[in-house]
């Protein structure tokens, strides 16, 4: 059965950079039809999707976070990872990794906690 | 501001059915497939309807979802307790290239 398990740092100061992975286990991410989601939750707020990334490497960023998000997979490591540059208060969240197979987000992680302040 | 809308909140009693609604455009649930996530307190969304009104494994058939036009509902019958938590629609929005979510509603049961 598939896995997914964010890990990273869980306190981020103003202006600096997120950095998060997320470990896939019971298939491979170079598995073709699929695409690689990072999707964030605000406290007590609703589901924004960040961005993902294809089996073939290629990405594609929600725009009103484009200019600041990189999706990058490690094939070897079977996981991909998100980076999100100069995050404010307001991107306080739980970050979710989660898998597309074409008819929605099938299987997700736990989520993590990332909390931004000095 | 959700791209999707749906009510904040909605309730029922034990074994009454009731429905969400989630609204969109002609760039989103107008031209593409509506999928459904319910959220339990604390833990992360779970796919529950899937192009439109597919049940995955494990989903009771009480779960069920429709579409018409650029609105999507969801469907629960015989509501019980466990269902208590927040519901998502969700579908790709080709305007915005990636998908998108309506702000959730949370299910009381009574």
């Amino acid at each position: 059965q598939l896995q997914l398990q964010e890990s990273g740092s869980g306190l981020v100061k103003p202006s600096q950079t997120l950095s998060l992975t997320c470990a896939v286990s019971g298939g491979s991410i170079s598995s073709g039809g699929y695409s690689w989601s990072w999707i964030r939750q605000p406290p007590g707020k609703g589901l924004e999707w960040i961005g993902h990334i294809y089996h073939s490497g290629s990405t594609n960023y929600n725009p009103s976070l484009r200019s600041r998000v990189t999706i990058s997979v490690d094939r070897s490591k079977n996981q991909f990872s998100l980076k999100l540059s100069s995050v404010t208060a307001a991107e306080t969240a739980v970050y979710y990794c989660a898998r597309d197979e074409g008819g929605g987000f099938d299987a997700w992680g736990q989520g993590t906690m990332v909390t931004v302040s000095s | 501001q959700s791209v999707l809308t749906q009510p904040p909140s909605a309730s029922g009693t034990p074994g009454q059915r009731v429905t969400i609604s989630c609204s969109g455009s002609s760039s989103n649930i107008g031209s593409n497939t509506v999928n459904w996530y319910q959220q339990l307190p604390g833990t992360a969304p779970k796919l529950l309807i899937y192009t439109n009104n597919q049940r995955p494994s494990g989903v009771p058939d009480r779960f069920s979802g429709s579409k018409s036009g650029t609105s999507a509902s969801l469907a629960i019958s015989g509501l019980q307790s466990e269902d208590e938590a927040d519901y998502y629609c969700a579908t790709w929005d080709d305007s915005l290239n990636g998908p998108v979510f309506g702000g959730g509603t949370k299910l009381t049961v009574l």
